[in-house]
């Protein structure tokens, strides 16, 4: 099993749709949890990142810690076809822990 | 303005060859990463430096060979290329121990033939 699991996908929603993307995982050591955009052959682009549990929104965009499912989400509302993408989750634990655990990805198309 | 610039941006090459990719990155970041990315998209560190000094080598093969010449440069040096390392290969930084707020390059697809 992965330490940090997500459905590749792909989701598809008309535009303006609320979408809810999701990541569970099994380390409960996990501090520091990460959302990425990463457009077709492009790098990654860190969107948010939250400490512990709770909500933290920026915009269209509201990230959502479940420490104790192990369960984090990313929402965007009024979803626009620039939101098409893959969205990565990663987290990384407490005291410097010195590298991110990635999840593979959701590919997510907003359609007009 | 590129923040986390790699160069070359595509690479394709013989089975057996060296080859080399570099990265840099003008943010004034004290970390900087290699991960590659498989077919799948699945991202996985590979190496990590702080100021020049390794400090993270995942369970990757002596055929890869990272080089800090300064804080603001990584490269990738593979040696005796292999059909598996096709791949996309991204650089990354970030502050001194901010692994939250990492900068990712645009990647370098490398094609192993």
């Amino acid at each position: 099993q992965k330490e940090v699991e997500q459905d590749p996908g792909p989701l598809s929603v008309p535009e303006g749709a609320i979408v809810s993307l999701n990541c569970t995982y099994s380390n409960s050591a996990f501090q520091y949890f990460m959302w990425y955009r990463q457009y077709s052959r492009k790098g990654p682009e860190l969107l948010m990142y939250t400490y512990s549990s709770g909500n933290k929104e920026d915009g269209r965009f509201t990230a959502q810690v479940d420490k104790s499912s192990k369960y984090i989400s990313l929402f965007i509302r009024d979803s626009q076809p620039s939101d098409s993408a893959t969205y990565l989750c990663a987290m990384k634990g407490a005291g410097g822990g010195n590298k991110l655990t990635f999840g593979t990805g959701t590919q997510l198309k907003v359609e007009l | 303005d590129t923040a986390v610039s790699q160069t070359p941006k595509y690479l394709v090459t013989q089975m057996g060859n060296d080859k080399s990719i570099k990265c840099e990155q003008n943010l004034g970041h004290d970390t900087m990463y290699w991960y590659k990315q498989d077919s799948k998209k699945f991202l996985k560190i590979m190496f990590s430096y702080n100021n020049k000094e390794l400090i993270i080598n995942e369970t990757v093969p002596n055929r890869f060979s990272p080089k800090s010449p300064d804080k603001a440069h990584l490269n990738l040096h593979i040696n005796s290329l292999e059909l598996g390392d096709s791949a996309v290969y991204f650089c990354a930084s970030s502050p001194l121990g901010a692994l939250e707020t990492q900068y990712f390059g645009p990647g370098t697809r490398l094609l192993v033939l």
